[in-house]
């Protein structure tokens, strides 16, 4: 089966930086994406890395490293509006089916 | 370009009823996910269909709870004979590319 391993909670003040990290344990590893959700909301898809390296949208950066099983989501310049959880997901199987991480709580203090 | 519709947004059933949610997806998007989310859990995987066609059900329960897209009209998650333990949110998300999937705002259920 498939698992997956991230923070439960993170605290950062306004204008820092963060990274969530994310640790898999799957089969027919596909990518790794990742996933905004403010309380009560939908998710909403924020960067996605099939590759190793580094990918770069705006604030946000992802980064994937499949040797390690491992990728981590960086947000740079936080703001308040950031404060919300983050999941990571992987895309495995001839189905790329997504399974979710449990999400990590970021709350961003003025 | 109008987003994914889910309906209803609250549903509130008593136990034993049937409960039915509707998901519409993004216009030309044919991959269908249906996700459900326990309070302060993450999203679990539940079924992945396409038109006519369900692609991967391993995360549906085995009894009382069926998916299908058909050809016309918008994708439903049937629910029968609900139990408290079903009260969760419902996320339908669809896809182009299987690796960016575009959620619904979901179907709130609660089981009385």
């Amino acid at each position: 089966g498939q698992s997956l391993e991230q923070p439960s909670e993170v605290t950062a003040v306004e204008g820092a930086i963060v990274q969530i990290n994310c640790t898999y344990q799957t089969s027919g590893f596909y990518g790794l994406s990742w996933y905004q959700q403010h309380d009560g909301g939908a998710p909403t898809f924020l960067s996605y890395n099939g590759l190793d390296g580094l990918e770069e949208t705006g604030r946000f950066s992802s980064f994937l490293s499949r040797s390690d099983s491992y990728g981590y989501l960086l947000l740079q310049e936080l703001q308040m509006k950031d404060s919300a959880s983050y999941f990571c997901a992987v895309i495995s199987g001839s189905a790329r089916q997504l399974t979710f991480g449990s999400g990590t709580q970021l709350t961003v203090l003025p | 370009n109008a987003g994914v519709m889910q309906n209803p947004r609250h549903l509130v059933r008593r136990r034993g009823q049937e409960a039915r949610l509707r998901c519409s997806p993004m216009k030309g998007h044919s991959h269908v996910y249906w996700y459900r989310q326990l309070p302060e859990e993450g999203l679990k995987f539940m079924v992945y269909l396409q038109k006519e066609n369900i692609i991967d059900e391993s995360g549906m329960p085995k009894e009382r709870f069926s998916a299908e897209f058909p050809k016309e009209g918008p994708s439903i998650l049937r629910i029968q004979q609900v139990v408290r333990g079903d009260s969760a949110a419902y996320f339908c998300a669809s896809s182009q590319t299987n690796y960016e999937q575009y959620f619904g705002p979901g179907t709130r259920l609660t089981v009385t």
